[in-house]
């Protein structure tokens, strides 16, 4: 089946540590988002890669970092330097179809910091 | 950066009413995408539609893009229909998207 897979599902984070979301796609889109969404609220872009080896900052790039060494794959570090970390993280590729650009969500990541 | 305003902010229907979901944004858009996002947290596709109207089974959604908004119709509502409903938009086909606040849906028994 095509789709996005985020992983984990869930994740404690302690103070102080990094950790790695994973965002892995078998759709062949090119373009690829992570957003993060706190309770009651809308979606604000973190970061995103519009094709291989190249990404660009988002709204609240601060704290976190990317990479994107291949098409299928965009993981997203929240680093130390986040001070509040705590929220649903979500990653999106998005169609390059003819006569549709709309975005394809994976399940999300909810982390804690503990 | 484009503004998107969603109304209203919640909503509360008994099973079977109807309803309609409002998105308005501050610049013209040659994306725009309606989803919900279910009680687990996944956002699920329901509407590609940056201009005209579209339907599927009992929702639809009309644009008009000209005067900057964008209606999301819900009939005979049903319990399933809970949940968080966004609007999403971008200026250029392969800009990122920008999201409202979301209309929170709840259909009761």
């Amino acid at each position: 089946d095509g789709g996005i897979t985020q992983s984990p599902k869930y994740l404690f984070r302690k103070e102080g540590q990094n950790v790695t979301l994973s965002c892995e796609q078998n759709l062949n889109h090119d373009a690829m988002y992570w957003y993060r969404q706190d309770p009651g609220q809308g979606l604000r872009l973190i970061y995103y890669s519009q094709i291989v080896n190249d990404f660009q900052k988002g709204d609240i790039a601060e704290g976190y970092s990317v990479s994107r060494e291949k098409k299928e794959s965009f993981p997203l570090t929240v680093t130390s330097a986040q001070k509040n970390p705590t929220a649903f993280y979500l990653c999106a590729t998005r169609s390059e179809t003819t006569g549709h650009y709309g975005y394809t969500f994976g399940s999300g990541t909810r982390l804690t910091v503990v | 950066g484009i503004q998107v305003e969603q109304s209203p902010p919640d909503l509360i229907l008994q099973e079977g009413a109807n309803s309609t979901l409002r998105c308005n944004f501050s610049d013209s858009v040659n994306n725009l995408q309606w989803f919900h996002q279910n009680p687990w947290g996944q956002l699920i596709n329901l509407f590609y539609i940056p201009s005209g109207t579209k339907q599927n089974g009992r929702l639809s959604a009309t644009t008009v893009a000209t005067e900057r908004y964008s209606l999301l119709y819900i009939s005979s509502s049903q319990t399933t229909d809970s949940g968080v409903y966004f609007c999403a938009v971008g200026r250029l086909l392969r800009d990122d998207m920008r999201f409202g606040a979301g209309t929170r849906l709840t259909v009761k028994p």
